[in-house]
């Protein structure tokens, strides 16, 4: 397993603001993903952070509104811009085990744009 | 693409009671097959998880078969307890190997009463 830390892990936001979310990993990880839950929702990717190069967004997300980094393999930021009330949402960052499959989360962070 | 569905919530049982929570999903290739789980203020935990047809996941009293001819994952317990109240994601990994991030279905919120 690994052990995922994300900073903040929670925070208000005003409207037009942008924040970023950072996430450490114990140890080096190949594959990386940020998730959004929506209130109420379940889980949607938003894009696999890869490790010097750009990261891969899903459908629906653009790198303009979600910049995120992977400057190493234990670290990734994701950034929420030019933020919005629809943006509030927990954000989540995951880690892969290629063999088994299984992902790994962590905490969260719970943003909330005024 | 990808698809997860699971039964729609939420599911309220007495204490005791026997537990399905029905999920069916649609994929190419061969997918690894996982529940989550996600406690009231925590985040989210991997339950059980079957990587090929015919296995059986189990944890904490929890089983779900990965059935392929009827692509379906279906979690069950014999007796449920208040503290099993959460909210339960079921969710699959492609088959096209760890390049990957899951597929969620939109979570089932069970509520157990005493």
């Amino acid at each position: 397993s690994a052990v995922i830390s994300q900073k903040p892990s929670r925070d208000i936001c005003q409207r037009g603001t942008s924040l970023t979310i950072q996430c450490q990993v114990d140890s080096q990880v190949t594959m990386m993903f940020w998730y959004r839950q929506q209130p109420g929702q379940s889980l949607t990717l938003i894009a696999t952070a890869n490790q010097g190069s750009e990261a891969t967004y899903e459908s629906g997300f653009v790198i303009d509104k979600f910049p995120i980094s992977r400057p190493n393999l234990t670290f990734s930021t994701l950034t929420v811009s030019n933020m919005s009330p629809e943006d509030s949402s927990i954000y989540l960052c995951s880690v892969g085990q290629p063999v088994s499959g299984e992902l790994f989360f962590g905490e969260g962070s719970r943003l909330t744009v005024l | 693409g990808d698809s997860v569905t699971q039964m729609e919530g939420p599911v309220t049982l007495s204490e005791e009671a026997f537990l399905t929570i029905n999920c069916t999903y649609t994929a190419t290739g061969y997918p690894s097959l996982f529940w989550y789980v996600q406690y009231p203020g925590e985040g989210l935990q991997l339950l059980l998880k079957a990587t090929k047809a015919d296995d059986k996941g189990s944890n904490k009293g929890f089983e779900a078969t990965y059935r392929k001819e009827t692509t379906s994952f279906h979690l069950e317990k014999g007796s449920v307890q208040v503290s099993d109240s959460a909210v339960y994601f079921c969710a699959l990994r492609g088959g096209r190997g760890g390049a990957d991030g899951l597929t969620f279905g939109k979570g089932t919120h069970l509520i157990i009463q005493p």
